[in-house]
């Protein structure tokens, strides 16, 4: 079946650094994907999203590209904020067929000042 | 209105309450979901709904039991909880189950449940 892979956590960074969480997806067909960030003590909320191969998505600084050849969509972010410390989940819906979102096990980050 | 909104926000019911959980969106979706989230865990799928009627039941216990009254709402009625059943239920809803999948769900904030 679909499955989505995330880089194991927690990720400690400084304020300003770089950042990047790997995700890796196994799926037949092509399906969209999506990174979903839940800060503490809320629910998710959809971060940024790509529906075909080599679409970038892009929001807040974090941007993701949809690499079929490599079967990921890593998120990365130039200079994190310690307003970004969260779980962030990688996430695949296939095209095909009722098939509900599949989420990766997430990454905790925590940016320190 | 772009919002999944969750009642109550807290909810700390005993073993023998019989309780429930409300989930409302006006954004014309029709599908609509219930997830349940352990600490440090990825949401766990529970039920779908798609138009109003239940497409996906993930095995869930008889003492969990869903309800779509409306293309808005959604229920999630709870009858002799358990402490393991202690988590955050969060609610969700996408333009549809098929043919929306290039759109990804809306989440409520959830209703963080304790049981006693």
């Amino acid at each position: 079946g679909d499955s989505v892979t995330q880089m194991e956590g927690p990720v400690t960074l400084s304020e300003e650094a770089f950042l990047t969480i790997n995700c890796t997806y196994t799926a037949t067909g092509y399906p969209s994907l999506f990174w979903y960030v839940q800060y503490p003590g809320e629910g998710l909320q959809l971060l940024l999203k790509a529906t075909k191969a080599d679409d970038k998505g892009s929001n807040k600084g974090f941007e993701a590209t949809y690499r079929k050849e490599t079967t990921s969509f890593h998120l990365e972010k130039g200079s994190v904020q310690v307003s970004d410390s969260a779980v962030y989940f990688c996430a695949l819906r296939a095209l095909s067929g009722n098939t509900p979102l599949v989420f990766g096990k997430g990454t905790r980050l925590s940016v320190i000042a | 209105d772009t919002e999944v909104t969750q009642t109550p926000k807290h909810l700390v019911m005993g073993m023998t309450n019989k309780k429930s959980l409300k989930c409302e969106q006006h954004m014309g979706h029709r599908a609509m979901y219930w997830y349940k989230q352990k600490a440090k865990k990825p949401p766990e799928l529970m039920f779908v709904y798609s138009y109003e009627k239940l497409s996906i039941n993930e095995s869930v216990p008889s003492r969990f039991s869903p309800e779509c009254p409306n293309s808005s709402l959604l229920n999630l009625h709870l009858h002799a909880l358990q402490p393991e059943d202690s988590a955050l239920y969060l609610c969700a809803s996408s333009q549809d189950l098929g043919t929306g999948a290039n759109y990804g769900y809306t989440f409520g904030s959830g209703t963080r449940l304790t049981v006693v």
